[in-house]
């Protein structure tokens, strides 16, 4: 069975642009969660959408979106990029909602000069 | 608001030395998931403790579940290596959201 899947693995952007960040689940797997960690940190949660519903969502200003697909596909969106959103971006995905066992996908690394 | 504490926040011993990673809550979770992550690479599971007082073992890996659920414990008995990485573990809050510990940075040197 595949695994997670994320695209793209790296991304590099200027402060001001938006980014789409995608994410592909496990195949039968309903939730989707995604998490932002920086250096030294551990995951901070940014949003978890279930069968294309947002369900639990973290503190995050509104520049962070998401959306899930029929197919659970996942997208998120950061809008006017700022310096400090530069970080890894992991996808994880699930069989039910988010306190079931998680499964990471490898992650996007962003970059934001 | 729903916390974990996870402590060390970093670690560097010996390769052969034993180590306990904890994570303190003052709140109960249905269960108490540990991963691990490996620079590059998404966070895997370890293991899952759902019932007090539960103990489970991966090798030389010791998982301990609070007897009231809010705490839980890791120990690696004669560390190598290859169990160099950030442990992180994660609480099944009764909103069905996993609360995460900021996780322990664990370096063996050899």
């Amino acid at each position: 069975k595949a695994g997670v899947t994320q695209t793209p693995r790296y991304l590099i952007k200027t402060r001001g642009q938006q980014v789409t960040l995608s994410c592909s689940p496990i195949s039968g797997h309903r939730s989707v969660s995604w998490y932002q960690q920086t250096p030294g940190q551990g995951l901070q949660f940014l949003f978890e959408y279930f069968s294309e519903t947002q369900r639990n969502k973290g503190n995050f200003p509104g520049r962070f979106s998401g959306r899930q697909f029929s197919n659970s596909r996942s997208e998120m969106n950061v809008s006017t990029l700022e310096l400090g959103d530069s970080a890894l971006y992991l996808c994880a995905s699930s069989r039910s909602l988010a306190g079931d066992t998680q499964y990471f996908g490898p992650g996007t690394r962003l970059t934001v000069l | 608001t729903q916390l974990l504490e996870q402590s060390p926040q970093f670690l560097s011993i010996q390769e052969g030395e034993n180590l306990t990673v904890y994570c303190n809550s003052s709140s109960v979770f249905s269960s108490l998931q540990w991963y691990r992550q490996e620079p590059g690479e998404g966070p895997v599971l370890l293991v899952t403790v759902v019932t007090g007082g539960e103990v489970k073992k991966l090798k030389r890996l010791t998982f301990q579940f609070g007897d009231a659920r809010k705490d839980s414990s890791l120990h690696i008995t004669a560390a190598q290596p290859g169990d160099t990485g950030l442990y992180l573990c994660a609480g099944a809050a009764s909103n069905y959201q996993l609360i995460w510990g900021a996780g322990t940075k664990l370096i063996i040197k050899p």
